[in-house]
């Protein structure tokens, strides 16, 4: 078993730039894909990115997924945002055929 | 455009049961895993359950297991997750999730 630590809040300004870690506690970071999703208040989640840095058609290109083999870990980062980006954002791996989730992180754009 | 929407929340009593259903559309119910993914008010999200394609291989996390039995009928397009032994614990939103894609979500209360 691992767990997925991300931290509690990032900010940032609108136009900017904003990176999201995701640190495997254990096991290879690259050994399951990653998934990122995004909540909005009073909404079910959404993919804005699977298998690691794959967008779903809808998403736009501001959103993009990595992995860092060095660190263990997977990052979600947006750029230019947009206040209607503010959310909480969870990553999602696997662990044999049950997903592991991330504690989640609250994107504020101020 | 894939669709999932869940049914069958509600209050009930700890101890008593409930049947949650997931209705999918759009896409070959058949052949994906689905999941039972659940989040506490004010809390992130956790994995409750999953079900291969064919039905036969489920899993749980520790939480509920012994409590909880998921299923699914395929000529139906349905998912399943019968609920037993409900504790105050359990109160969240249910969602069902396949292919990445998540429905509406059903609320279960557990409260006396």
């Amino acid at each position: 078993n691992f767990m997925l630590t991300q931290p509690h809040s990032v900010s940032e300004s609108p136009g900017k730039t904003v990176t999201i870690s995701c640190t495997r506690s254990s096991g290879s970071i690259a050994s399951n894909y990653v998934q990122w999703y995004q909540q909005r208040p009073g909404s079910s989640p959404t993919t804005v990115i699977y298998d690691y840095n794959q967008r779903p058609s809808g998403v736009p290109d501001r959103f993009s997924g990595s992995i860092d083999s060095s660190s263990n870990s997977a990052s979600l980062t947006i750029s230019g945002l947009k206040t209607e980006d503010e959310a909480d954002y969870y990553c999602q791996s696997y662990d044999s055929s049950n997903l592991v989730f991330g504690g989640g992180t609250k994107l504020t754009v101020l | 455009e894939v669709q999932l929407v869940e049914s069958g929340g509600g209050l009930v009593q700890p101890g008593g049961s409930l049947r949650l259903s997931c209705l999918a559309s759009r896409f070959t119910f058949s052949s994906y895993t689905i999941h039972w993914v659940r989040q506490a008010p004010g809390k992130g999200l956790e994995y409750v359950s999953a079900i291969s394609s064919d039905g036969g291989g489920t899993y749980y996390t520790d939480s509920v297991k012994g409590r909880f039995t998921i299923s699914r009928d395929n000529s139906r397009n349905t998912l399943y997750l019968q609920m037993t032994s409900l504790r105050p614990e359990d109160t969240a939103v249910y969602y069902c999730v396949a292919r990445g894609v998540w429905g509406q979500g059903t609320l279960v209360t557990v409260s006396s």
